[in-house]
């Protein structure tokens, strides 16, 4: 069973929209983080927001904010004010307490139109 | 240098070449990773060394073998390799809180990785 699901292959939004990237997970760990990483065309993954499972808070970095609903195991991304360089493809990922490694879902590919 | 560099960026090889993959970080990391990201598949962990000892080995096939010398550079070694091990190659480091068993939630920078075609 896949571990983090992405279910929006490919999204588009209008420049200085606001859109939500959608992710879903499965674990029975009761601790772990949630990552979202973005990954341009030149290929370099980059770091964008982080959560944790005990976290009261959702977190939020500048533009980016993670709705996080832990009930439904999900840690959707939302992007307010899109701009050109959002374009992207979007990675949620998450490490658990028993699992080591960082396990990575599918992507959504993010297209912003001026 | 800052972050995360690999070299090269790009490769071309035979399937009867022995090229190597370089990773270097300049965070003072003391965990990096090998990740493979094929076309259309999601991102595969392939090795990871904390402290430089191997914590993992993905049941990666045997043409690929892994280095790490010490705690800021990371070989990938190839050879004879099959065109469908063409990919990105990622590299990736992290501060683990705990490097005895390799874990804490610290984010793993990446470098902008090698894009490896096998002819």
């Amino acid at each position: 069973a896949q571990k983090i699901t992405q279910t929006q292959p490919g999204m588009f939004v209008q420049e200085k929209e606001a859109v939500t990237l959608d992710c879903t997970y499965d674990t029975s760990d009761p601790s772990y983080g949630l990552f979202w990483y973005k990954q341009p065309s030149s290929g370099e993954m980059i770091f964008l927001i982080y959560q944790g499972s005990y976290d009261q808070q959702n977190a939020t970095e500048g533009r980016y904010s993670l709705n996080f609903q832990k009930a439904r195991k999900s840690a959707n991304l939302v992007i307010s004010a899109s701009q050109l360089g959002d374009s992207a493809m979007y990675f949620c990922a998450m490490r658990e307490t028993s699992y080591d490694k960082v396990i990575f879902g599918p992507g959504t590919s993010l297209s912003v139109i001026p | 240098e800052t972050g995360v560099t690999q070299t090269p960026r790009h490769l071309v090889m035979g399937m009867t070449n022995k090229k190597s993959l370089k990773c270097e970080q300049h965070l003072g990391h003391n965990a990096m990773y090998w990740y493979k990201q094929s076309a259309k598949k999601p991102l595969e962990l392939m090795f990871v060394y904390s402290l430089e000892e191997r914590v993992e080995n993905n049941s990666v096939p045997s043409r690929f073998s892994p280095e790490c010398p010490n705690s800021s550079h990371l070989f990938l070694h190839l050879h004879t390799l099959q065109p469908e091990d063409s990919a990105l190659y990622l590299c990736a480091s992290s501060q683990d809180s705990n490097p005895e068993v390799g874990r804490s939630y610290n984010e793993q920078f990446f470098g902008p990785g090698t894009r490896l075609t096998v002819l």
